[in-house]
């Protein structure tokens, strides 16, 4: 069965400071992958996806992600964080038949000012 | 830019109660979904729905649950007798087939 880690519960950065953030993900094939970010008390906004073609694929407000077969990793990366992106980040992955998302358990994003 | 819209954003119910959430997708799409998220733990997939029928559905959705879309616009989600377990967020999301997802802003659903 498909699955997503992200073994970050928490991670704080300074603003200006650079962001990854981890991803790895279980599945066989070519999977479909999405980084979604959930602010506090809100609905999710997908930041990027991967489907196929360029490994490295951007994103909404600075964001990119590299999709890495070999390690099983879809990483996030900002190389400015800004105090505004201080939210929950969810890694998601689409692997079979149906499309429904599996999702990560989410990393929570703290930036110090 | 057409969005994906839910009511009630907050439903306050009693145990045993029946609750019904909307959610208007986007037009032009044609799989619909239903998530929910249990306070501070991840978004889990409840049930697709696409040419009207659920197309998959998870250990979750039970025989509490129910979607149907009624007038090809709205889709909802319905718990028959709700338990405390029940309380969580609620999205609802809609696709065009093989492209992201596209979720709604939530339905808080509070079980007392």
């Amino acid at each position: 069965a498909q699955s997503v880690t992200q073994p970050d519960i928490h991670i704080t950065v300074s603003e200006g400071a650079s962001l990854e953030l981890r991803c790895n993900y279980s599945y066989g094939a070519t999977p479909y992958l999405f980084w979604y970010v959930q602010s506090p008390g809100q609905g999710l906004q997908l930041l990027l996806k991967y489907f196929s073609g360029d490994t490295l694929v951007q994103g909404i407000k600075g964001f990119e992600a590299e999709f890495k077969r070999s390690q099983s990793s879809f990483n996030l990366r900002k190389p400015s964080v800004h105090w505004s992106d201080a939210a929950e980040y969810f890694c998601a992955v689409v692997g079979d038949s149906s499309y429904k998302l599996i999702f990560g358990s989410g990393t929570r994003l703290l930036v110090r000012p | 830019e057409p969005e994906v819209t839910q009511t009630p954003s907050h439903q306050v119910t009693q145990m045993g109660q029946e609750v019904i959430l909307r959610c208007v997708p986007i037009s032009n799409h044609l799989y619909f979904y239903w998530y929910r998220q249990i306070l501070g733990q991840k978004v889990e997939f409840l049930v697709s729905f696409y040419n009207n029928e659920i197309s998959e559905k998870s250990e979750i959705f039970d025989d509490q649950f129910s979607v149907e879309r009624p007038d090809g616009s709205n889709f909802t989600l319905k718990i028959r007798s709700t338990k405390l377990e029940d309380s969580a967020m609620y999205f609802c999301a809609g696709q065009i087939r093989g492209n992201e997802q596209f979720f709604g802003p939530g339905t808080r659903l509070t079980v007392l």
